[in-house]
């Protein structure tokens, strides 16, 4: 079955350092791969996404490259803020959305 | 714009009683998840709906677990008898039509003793 592998955390980095969370996923056919973002006591809020190799998705300083040839949809932002502390969840989905296979996710922790 | 909303936020129940957690999808939304999420086993798909209609509950735990979606506006899920081990984060999600991106509530947390 589909399967999400990202890197076991927790990261603890210095502010204004780069951070990379390497996911890599096993899938079946043309999945389209997210990453979501959940803050200490909140919901998962979707980060960014990538629909089809070679796209890239961005948001708030974050990006990630849909790779279809090495599977991998891995997440960098040059520069993290203290605020940038959260958990992130790496995820495909097929089936028009429906069925969403998460990562186990990655802690980071941004200290000042 | 309302979010996803689900209630109550916390629940602390004893081991045999029922508990109900509700939700209330994005408004035009027709596709309903309910997840569960614990450090053992991370996030887990537990059932969604498509117009009110249960399409895959593979994710069910067991027949204590139940879902039901009355309306286009409205969600519970049911645990009975609760068991400790169901103590988790229950998050509900939701999404439009031909959309791909889940919008997901706060959670509930549960806490069975």
């Amino acid at each position: 079955g589909d399967s999400v592998t990202q890197m076991e955390g927790p990261v603890t980095l210095s502010e204004e350092a780069c951070l990379t969370i390497n996911c890599t996923y096993t899938a079946t056919g043309y999945p389209s791969l997210f990453w979501y973002v959940q803050y200490p006591g909140e919901g998962l809020q979707l980060l960014l996404k990538a629909t089809k190799a070679d796209d890239k998705g961005s948001n708030k300083g974050f990006e990630a490259t849909y790779r279809k040839e090495t599977t991998s949809f891995h997440l960098e932002k040059g520069s993290v803020q203290v605020s940038d502390s959260a958990v992130y969840f790496c995820a495909l989905s097929k089936a028009a959305g429906n069925k969403l296979t998460f990562g186990g996710g990655t802690r980071v922790l941004v200290k000042p | 714009d309302a979010g996803v909303i689900q209630s109550p936020r916390h629940e602390v129940t004893e081991m045999g009683q029922e508990v109900t957690l509700r939700c209330k999808p994005i408004s035009g939304h027709n596709s309903l998840f309910w997840y569960r999420q614990t450090m053992m086993r991370g996030l887990e798909l537990l059932i969604y709906f498509n117009n009110n209609v249960p399409i895959d509950d593979s994710g069910m735990p067991e027949d204590r677990f139940s879902a039901k979606m009355p309306n286009a506006s409205f969600s519970t899920l049911k645990i009975q008898p609760s068991e400790p081990r169901d103590s988790a984060v229950y998050f509900c999600a939701s999404k439009g039509t031909g959309q791909e991106t889940q919008y997901f509530g706060p959670g509930t947390r549960l806490l069975v003793l």
